[in-house]
């Protein structure tokens, strides 16, 4: 059972468009965590958040846990072609012991030049 | 901080035969490892926890006799998959987490591994 859902699963953009990346579950998460995948290698974190509410930024990048902690958006400002990746969100039930991740279904975003 | 690495990063084996992949966190230790399944353009699938001086726990569906696990360190975990069939090939991923991570659940991912069983 997917508990995370992402959308759009796939999105090809103009360089310097916006975009938003939503990540929704019916469950309730103590932590989420953003990656970005390219071919080939590993998911890199990008942030985690913890808090109802929470805003972070990185750069260009906005997210945004909601308030109860169920979803998460992910907002590129002025998109790169070095924004192409496959985004991937991960929810976390407990923020002690050893308790796994459940990852989102995944976004892959295209950047054209 | 927080480099974990895999090796191979890549291999091919013939039917049949066994592989192994190892996991190490490199710059922290990590009592607990995660070992990830990855189908062309799909999302991570968890197959197992990986715990140091413990039994791993594996995911539903997932054999453990198949995909064995053993979490000799705190910085080393290895995944060996047995008699390997062409429908073992995949992209396996690690990930790790640091101690001082327990309270925000981070996990770091190593670079992972090309299987391809012929």
């Amino acid at each position: 059972t997917q508990l995370l859902e992402q959308s759009p699963q796939f999105l090809s953009i103009q360089e310097g468009e916006n975009l938003t990346v939503y990540c929704n579950s019916s469950s309730v998460f103590s932590s989420l965590q953003w990656y970005r995948q390219e071919p080939g290698e590993g998911p890199v974190l990008l942030v985690t958040v913890v808090t109802g509410g929470e805003v972070k930024k990185l750069k260009r990048l906005t997210f945004q846990f909601g308030d109860a902690r169920k979803d998460s958006s992910l907002h590129i400002t002025a998109a790169q072609p070095g924004d192409t990746g496959l985004y991937l969100c991960a929810g976390g039930r407990s923020n002690f012991g050893n308790e796994k991740l459940t990852f989102g279904t995944g976004t892959r975003l295209t950047i054209i030049p | 901080g927080a480099v974990v690495s895999q090796h191979p990063s890549r291999v091919i084996c013939k039917s049949g035969t066994s592989v192994k992949i190892e996991c190490r966190s490199l710059d922290f230790q990590a009592t607990t490892m995660f070992w990830y399944r990855q189908f062309p353009k799909q999302s991570l699938m968890l197959m197992a926890t990986s715990n140091e001086g413990s039994k791993a726990t594996y995911e539903q569906g997932v054999e453990k006799d198949k995909f064995l696990i053993n979490h000799a360190s705190l910085t080393l975990s290895t995944l060996t998959v047995t008699s390997a069939h062409p429908e073992d090939s995949s992209f396996y991923i690690c990930s790790a987490r640091a101690f001082r991570d327990l309270v925000r659940n981070e996990q770091f991912f190593g670079p992972g591994t090309r299987l391809t069983v012929l």
